[in-house]
């Protein structure tokens, strides 16, 4: 069954530094999503992508946050600058169609991210 | 603007108990629902949706979720537990404006021998 992966699984790294996660959705599917969940919170949407530019974003995607499609295959979320705030576990998510109920989103196994 | 509420961040269960996982919902629109399943180290799982067609939805595992509409509630409930069903379970709304989904704060079900 065709699923989504994101890597690393866990990553550890120190306040201030840039750290990219990656993603590889379902291969047929056209909008791509991330969504974070700090702590003992609800999971937070973060950014939708569509036809390789970002179709709507939340209050909390500001300017220290990027994402690409950068070769047809990978999505990747990058943090410019990290600060201890942004440890959460960040999800990956795909669809094939506009989320419109109709259409599910398959989600990755999430990228554990620590900021020291 | 849409959100959920999931009442219980940790509900414990006999084997054999019943299951009820509950959420409520705030939306300005025909809502969306949809309940979603997070084993350890993997992924969120659709569990099952709402998209209007019935109001008792039936998913994969021997779950279903009633909708109901005059008490913006979508509980997700399973005659039996079985072991295999401890994990953290997320409730969330979609339809809105936004084509991305309003995910609950989860509840983490565990299951006692």
């Amino acid at each position: 069954e065709p699923e989504v992966t994101q890597t690393p699984s866990h990553q550890v790294t120190q306040m201030g530094q840039e750290v990219i996660l990656r993603c590889v959705p379902i291969s047929n599917h056209l909008y791509f999503y991330w969504y974070r969940q700090i702590l003992g919170q609800k999971v937070e949407f973060l950014v939708s992508f569509y036809n390789n530019e970002i179709s709507e974003k939340s209050e909390i995607f500001d300017d220290q946050f990027s994402v690409e499609r950068p070769d047809g295959s990978n999505f990747t979320l990058k943090i410019r600058s990290t600060k201890l705030e942004d440890s959460a576990m960040y999800f990956c998510a795909s669809s094939a169609y506009y989320l419109d109920g109709n259409t599910e989103a398959f989600f990755g196994q999430g990228t554990r991210l620590t900021v020291v | 603007a849409q959100s959920v509420t999931q009442l219980g961040s940790h509900v414990s269960v006999s084997e054999g108990a019943l299951v009820l996982l509950r959420c409520n919902y705030s939306s300005s629109v025909p809502p969306y629902l949809f309940w979603y399943v997070q084993y350890p180290n993997q992924g969120l799982q659709l569990l099952l949706k709402y998209t209007s067609a019935a109001t008792l939805v039936k998913g994969i595992n021997g779950f279903e979720a009633e909708f109901k509409k005059s008490e913006t509630s979508f509980h997700l409930t399973k005659p039996s537990a079985h072991m295999s069903d401890a994990a953290e379970y997320f409730c969330a709304v979609g339809g809105g404006s936004q084509g991305n989904l309003i995910f609950g704060k989860g509840t983490k079900l565990s299951v006692k021998p």
